[in-house]
């Protein structure tokens, strides 16, 4: 399996700033992923970013709030812009792996982040 | 759509006891199963996986046996550790959905010595 590091760990933010949160893998890898888990909660999924193209987001999250980029097959970045109290959460990256039909996603350590 | 479905907790056990966490899924096609597991403060991993009818997934004493004709995917322990503690996410994936997963509301454990 790929090894996920994700910068930063954590950080307490000002409502109204933004946060860029990185996400390197030691392979590389076609497919990543961003999830948000709320406190408490499961994960939801945020967008899937494939390099080379523009991330592909789920309902409910836009790119102006959450924009994204691919630069290479080993790294991405999220941003969370114009931060609240309710983006208080935990996000994770993810990346796909395996054999086709057999793929497994792997998730990095997560950024807690925590909005005044 | 897909869905998973796992029981609430949060569950408290003792040290050694058995353990049972329920899933179940509603999936088109035939999805692959999983379970992961986040550690207090950490992210998370995967505990186990099955990728078709019948197959058992199994790690560090765990297992899980991905049941077609009951759409469930249950994770069992047979002797619990206080190490155990954490929370388990039952999750799918499957081609017709472009390969996403979908997660549980988590099972959170708790095992007491």
């Amino acid at each position: 399996s790929a090894v996920i590091s994700q910068k930063p760990s954590r950080d307490i933010c000002q409502r109204g700033t933004s946060l860029t949160i990185q996400c390197q893998v030691d392979s590389q890898v076609t497919m990543m992923f961003w999830y948000r888990q709320q406190p408490g909660q499961s994960l939801t999924l945020i967008a899937t970013a494939n390099q080379g193209s523009e991330a592909t987001y789920e309902s409910g999250f836009v790119i102006d709030k959450f924009p994204i980029s691919r630069p290479n097959l080993t790294f991405s970045t999220l941003t969370v812009s114009n931060m609240s109290p309710e983006d208080s959460s935990i996000y994770l990256c993810s990346v796909e792996g395996g054999d086709r039909g057999r793929e497994t996603q792997y998730f990095g350590p997560g950024t807690r982040l925590l909005v005044l | 759509g897909n869905s998973v479905t796992q029981m609430e907790g949060p569950v408290t056990l003792s040290e050694e006891a058995f353990l049972t966490i329920n899933c179940t899924y509603t999936a088109t096609g035939y999805p692959s199963l999983f379970w992961y597991v986040q550690y207090p403060g950490e992210g998370l991993q995967l505990l186990l996986k099955a990728t078709k009818a019948d197959d058992k997934g199994s790690n560090k004493g765990f297992e899980a046996t991905y049941r077609k004709e009951t759409t469930s995917f249950h994770l069992e322990k047979g002797s619990v550790q206080v190490s155990d503690s954490a929370v388990y996410f039952c999750a799918l994936s499957g081609w017709a959905a472009g390969n996403k997963l979908t997660f549980g509301g988590g099972t959170r454990v708790l095992v007491k010595p």
